[in-house]
């Protein structure tokens, strides 16, 4: 099935620095969606956006809804070692539609202490 | 905690067999949708229920099917089961004020 492009795969860093990965579609999505997955986990929604070029913030986090509606990238400042997961882009394609969540791959963070 | 809870948590069948994975959405979510995801991969959409029809499905052939049930729970129904078919099984609710979807912490099905 569709996938989106998200990257980096995955991200090795210090505790203590920024992080940023984005998210790319060849389709146009009306709402976007960051998720953050434990191992073992279900997925826990961190941010949604629901309009091109919102800029929206959760605490460390800040996320944006590319103005194509194409793309999203997700921020984490200062990060600690609760962030370590696995975080996944998801686009939705109609507000209320039947058409379900089109996931990226996800990007794997591992931060060293 | 995101009020969506699943059953079983681990599930172990062999080839050919049947499988009924079960979930019960946050209180107040009418929709459910249920995702397959692979080893390493993001989740895949299976299909959505509303008011207890099927009204939205992904890329799955038809021995994938469902129920949802008066109080919105919901149920995942596979057969003649496939070695392919291992995977996490995740069930999502969607808020009618947000249309957000809330996932469960998913059924880990083994088939060998």
């Amino acid at each position: 099935g569709q996938q989106l492009n998200q990257s980096p795969q995955s991200m090795f860093i210090q505790e203590g620095e920024d992080v940023s990965m984005n998210c790319t579609s060849s389709s146009i999505f009306n709402t976007w969606l960051w998720y953050k997955q434990d191992p073992g986990e279900g997925p826990v929604l961190l941010i949604a956006l629901y309009k091109a070029g919102e800029l929206t913030s959760n605490g460390r986090l800040t996320a944006q809804f590319g103005i194509t509606r194409k793309d999203s990238f997700l921020n984490i400042s200062a990060s600690i070692p609760s962030d370590v997961g696995i975080y996944f882009c998801a686009g939705q394609l109609s507000g209320g539609g039947a058409d379900g969540l089109t996931f990226g791959k996800g990007t794997h963070l591992i931060i060293q202490p | 905690e995101t009020g969506v809870t699943q059953s079983p948590t681990h599930l172990i069948k062999t080839r050919g067999q049947q499988v009924t994975l079960r979930c019960s959405s946050q209180s107040g979510h009418n929709t459910v949708s249920w995702y397959q995801q692979a080893l390493g991969q993001g989740p895949q959409f299976i299909f959505q229920y509303y008011r207890e029809e099927e009204n939205g499905r992904g890329n799955f052939p038809p021995r994938f099917s469902g129920l949802q049930f008066p109080n919105y729970s919901s149920e995942l129904n596979v057969n003649a089961l496939e070695l392919d078919d291992s995977a996490l099984y995740l069930c999502a609710s969607r808020s009618p004020s947000t249309d957000t979807q809330y996932f469960g912490p998913g059924t880990r099905l083994t088939v060998l």
